[in-house]
């Protein structure tokens, strides 16, 4: 089962450039997130998406923009890219919202902006 | 804001060799789940507690999450190669919004043959 596929998985950018990471489960799961992980700061949310049609920001939004493309695809957007926006990747959805629901992760996106 | 802080950072030990992670906050959260990541690729969920109190067992791994659901635990016995990676505790605050899943930093375990 391929889960939650994200692409692409290594990315180099200049600064001020624009790309688009995309994100796709086959699990029929409605709400799906994307996170960025550094080294020493965890895993932090950007944006998630309760359900089909809906978008919300998470703890560090700014720099990002997200479309829920439909049930099964959630795309991540950067207008400008910014050597801090330089880190790794991760989509991930869950069937729902409720306390305790598993979350399955994607394999990674690795982005570096120089 | 809510936080949560997991101790160590770094362990590194033998195989054979018992070990505890920690997951520390001053918020109280509806769920607590543990994750293991290994290099290159996603973190996977290991195990979710909901209840104060509660433990639970995954082979060679006990969870336990505090009474007062501020605070958990992870104890590995007899830790194996295969045991390496980075864990990650992560906290569902009290609305239940999944949404508002807090991450800790992680302790990244290596355990040597």
């Amino acid at each position: 089962n391929a889960g939650v596929t994200q692409t692409p998985k290594f990315q180099v950018l200049k600064t001020g450039q624009s790309m688009t990471l995309q994100c796709a489960q086959d699990m029929n799961h409605n709400s799906m997130y994307w996170y960025r992980q550094d080294p020493g700061m965890g895993l932090r949310l950007i944006y998630y998406s309760a359900s089909e049609g809906t978008t919300d920001k998470g703890e560090v939004p700014n720099g990002y923009n997200v479309s829920r493309l439909n049930k099964r695809e959630f795309s991540l957007r950067l207008e400008s890219a910014a050597p801090s926006q330089t880190s790794v990747y991760f989509c991930a959805s869950s069937s729902n919202q409720r306390r305790g629901n598993t979350i399955y992760f994607g394999e990674g996106s690795w982005l570096t902006v120089v | 804001t809510q936080l949560l802080e997991q101790s160590p950072q770094f362990l590194s030990i033998q195989e054979g060799e018992n070990l505890t992670v920690y997951c520390n906050s001053s918020s109280v959260f509806s769920s607590l789940q543990w994750y293991r990541q290994e290099p290159g690729e996603g973190p996977v969920l290991l195990v979710t507690v909901v209840t104060g109190g509660e433990v639970k067992k995954l082979k060679r791994l006990t969870f336990q999450f505090g009474d007062a659901r501020k605070d958990s635990s992870l104890h590995i016995t007899a830790a194996q190669p295969g045991d390496t990676g980075l864990y990650l505790c992560a906290g569902g605050d009290y609305g239940g919004s999944q949404g508002n899943l807090i991450f800790g930093k992680g302790t990244k375990l290596s355990v040597k043959p």
